[in-house]
Order: structure tokens, then C-alpha cells, then sequence
């Protein structure tokens, strides 16, 4: 159980372009979902929170317009980076929270690896 | 106050042997402390997990120990394997919030 998807796993795209990366709870619904970055050997930074129904809530520095957030359904959310270039090259990875789980546990997707050329 | 120190950044450990990783806060809102395994490439896969009012949980060779008045948790890999050669985090987040604070990752390699 707990699972979640992410897709597509790896995408290349050119600068100026728009992306957009899927986040599924399979067996679960998750009214809150989140969106990270992962830089090479660092941390997890955590762009948005994604509530089902409602406006994303962003971190300080992430740019709302650039890093579009929809939470339409209990198990997807998407990402979409717009005019993607190539600083915004990352691993970005969703993880979703059980909302029939009195806890705080998050499982996490796969991550997803953007690369703009 | 929100931030979650982890330590050390790299460990190398001897198969068969324990590798311990430590993480510190600040925030005493905080009850719950997960740690995850990352592998490369990989998303975050939840490990094993504690809440305050438990000073140790294990799961198999997976070991949390808690101390609430240092405010400090660690974890305890047993009889290492070179297949738990990954990185890990340790978080924490307090119930009313919704996201989790990050360490910044150990990354452990256990020799053969």
C-alpha cells in the first residue's frame, strides 16, 4: 500500500517550453500533496504545498507563476514548469499525504528528472 | 527553529557492522520524526518513524533512538549490508502541520 506514481520519470525539453509532471496516489487519497526539488547530492526543498479544491501554498522564493500547481482529484496533482530554461533542470519529486492516516506520514513518487537544453 | 541538523554528511561502514546517523532540532512543537532511504536516482521511501512519547522503535535491523530533553534522535543500521548503501534523511514535522523538515542527508556506504 502507499503507493505513489509520478510520470513521466525523465523528460528533455527545449528552453521556453512548458512541462508538465503528473503525481498519483494509487491506493490512497491525499487531500495534501507536496512538490520538491532535489539538487545533486543536496536535500530535498520543498517548493508547494498542494491542498485537493484549493490554491497551492508556495515557499518562499518559488515563483507561483513559473511553477503552476492543480490538485483537481484526491489522488493527482500536476506540476507544470512554464518556459522552462535550463536553471530549473532538476529532480523534482511529489509525495502525498494519507488523509485516512491520523499521522503524518508522506510517501513519496519516484521523482521525475527535467532536463532544458 | 525549524531546522533538523543531520550528521555526520558521509559515513563508511564495514559490512556487518552498525552505522549510526544523528539529527538535532530545535522546535520541541515537533512529534513526529521519520527517516527515509533515498537511493540514486530514486524518490524518498519511508524507513521507519517515532513519536516523542518512545524513546526507541526498532523495525527489523532499523533502530530509532529518541531523547526528548537533548532533542536529538538517531538511527541505527545493525549488521549492515552493502545493499543499504544509500542516502538518508531524517525529518520532522508537528501535528496541526502539514510538511516536514528536512536534514540534510547522510550518505552511507557500506564496504563489502
Amino acid at each position: 500500500g502507499a503507493v505513489v506514481s509520478q510520470h513521466p520519470s525523465r523528460v528533455i525539453c527545449k528552453s521556453g517550453t512548458s512541462v508538465k509532471i503528473e503525481c498519483r496516489s494509487l491506493d490512497f487519497q491525499a487531500t495534501t500533496m507536496f512538490w520538491y526539488r532535489q539538487f545533486p547530492k543536496q536535500s530535498l526543498m520543498l517548493m508547494a504545498t498542494s491542498n485537493e479544491g484549493s490554491k497551492a501554498t508556495y515557499e518562499q522564493g518559488v515563483e507561483k507563476d513559473k511553477f503552476l500547481i492543480n490538485h483537481a482529484s484526491l489522488t493527482l496533482s500536476t506540476l507544470t514548469v512554464t518556459s522552462a530554461h535550463p536553471e530549473d533542470s532538476s529532480f523534482y519529486i511529489c509525495s502525498a499525504r494519507d488523509s485516512g492516516s491520523p499521522g503524518n506520514e508522506q510517501f513519496f513518487g519516484p521523482g521525475t528528472r527535467l532536463t532544458v537544453l | 527553529q525549524q531546522q533538523v541538523k543531520q550528521s555526520p554528511q558521509s559515513l563508511i561502514v564495514q559490512k556487518g557492522g552498525i552505522s549510526i546517523i544523528n539529527c538535532a532540532y530545535e522546535n520541541t512543537a515537533f512529534d513526529y520524526f521519520p527517516w527515509y532511504q533515498q537511493f540514486p536516482g530514486k524518490g524518498p521511501a519511508l524507513l521507519i518513524a517515532i513519536r516523542p512519547d518512545v524513546s526507541e522503535k526498532k523495525e527489523g535491523r532499523f533502530t530509532i533512538s529518541f531523547n526528548k530533553s537533548a532533542k536529538q534522535f538517531s538511527l541505527h543500521i545493525m549488521d549492515s549490508q552493502p545493499g543499504d548503501s544509500a542516502t538518508y534523511f531524517c525529518a520532522a514535522s508537528y501535528r496541526g502541520a502539514q510538511k516536514l523538515v528536512f536534514g540534510q542527508g547522510t550518505r552511507l556506504t557500506i564496504n563489502p
